[in-house]
C-alpha cells in the first residue's frame, strides 16, 4: 500500500531563517507530487506540483521553492522566511493515470511552520 | 474571487440532527471530491463524484452531484461526534487539472 511522510510535524523558526520540510511516498512510482498551505479562512493555496524529477510548476509568486531530486521526494525550502510564511503546509500525491475522477489526493499529516 | 464556494462556513449541531452542507460555482467541473479534515492532520478524501445527477452513499453521508455538474451537496443523516471535522469539496476542471479547493465547512457535533 502507498504512504506519505511529512516531517518535521511541527517548526517554530525565525524570520529570516532558512526553512526545509520534506516529503517522501511509499508504494508508487512516478506519482504527481504537491505542496499546499492551508491558512485560517483561506482554504487550501496550491503552492507547488510537480509531474517528474526535476519538473517543477509553481502556481503563486512567492518566497518559498520546491525542489524534487528523486521520484518520491519532495521538499519545500525558503532562504529566508517571512511572518507570512506561517501556515499549515500539506504535502500530497496524485497518480499520474488521467481520466476524469482519477486526479485524487492522498496527504501528508502536514507541518505546522510558525515564523517569528 | 473563490471558484467554489462552501456553505455554511461553520455549523454546530447535536448528535442525531441531519445536516446539509454545499458546494456550489459558476464554473462546470469534470468530477468533484469530498474530504474531511480533522485538526491537525491531512484531509482525507471520502468520495468522488464524476457524472452530473449522480449520488453516492457512505454509510450516513450522502454526496449529490449536480445536474449540470456545478455543483454538489453532502448530507449526514443522524450526525454524531465523529463526524466533527472540517469538510472541503474540491473539483477538477478538464480531464487533467489540478484540484480546486473550497474554504470548507467547519462541523462540530455536540454529544
Amino acid at each position: 500500500s502507498q504512504t506519505i511522510h511529512q516531517w518535521p510535524a511541527t517548526l517554530v523558526q525565525p524570520v529570516g531563517s532558512p526553512l526545509s520540510l520534506e516529503c517522501t511516498v511509499e508504494g508508487t512510482s512516478n506519482p504527481n507530487l504537491y505542496w499546499y498551505r492551508q491558512a485560517a479562512g483561506r482554504g487550501l493555496q496550491l503552492l507547488f506540483y510537480s509531474v517528474g524529477i526535476g519538473q517543477i510548476s509553481s502556481e503563486v509568486p512567492q518566497n518559498l521553492s520546491a525542489s524534487r531530486p528523486q521520484d518520491r521526494q519532495f521538499i519545500l525550502s525558503s532562504k529566508k522566511l517571512l511572518l507570512s510564511d506561517s501556515g499549515f503546509y500539506l504535502c500530497a500525491w496524485s497518480p499520474t493515470v488521467q481520466y476524469p475522477g482519477a486526479n485524487v489526493l492522498t496527504f501528508g499529516a502536514g507541518s505546522r511552520l510558525t515564523v517569528l | 474571487t473563490q471558484l467554489l464556494e462552501q456553505s455554511p462556513q461553520f455549523l454546530s449541531i447535536q448528535e442525531g440532527e441531519n445536516l446539509t452542507v454545499y458546494c456550489n460555482s459558476s464554473s462546470v467541473f469534470s468530477s468533484l471530491q469530498w474530504y474531511r479534515q480533522e485538526p491537525g492532520e491531512g484531509p482525507v478524501l471520502l468520495v468522488t463524484v464524476v457524472t452530473g445527477g449522480e449520488v453516492k452513499k457512505l454509510k450516513r453521508l450522502t454526496f449529490q452531484f449536480g445536474d449540470a455538474r456545478k455543483d454538489s451537496s453532502l448530507h449526514i443523516t443522524a450526525a454524531q461526534p465523529g463526524d466533527t471535522g472540517l469538510y472541503l469539496c474540491a473539483g477538477v476542471r478538464g480531464s487533467q487539472g489540478n484540484l480546486i479547493f473550497g474554504k470548507g465547512t467547519k462541523l462540530s457535533v455536540k454529544p
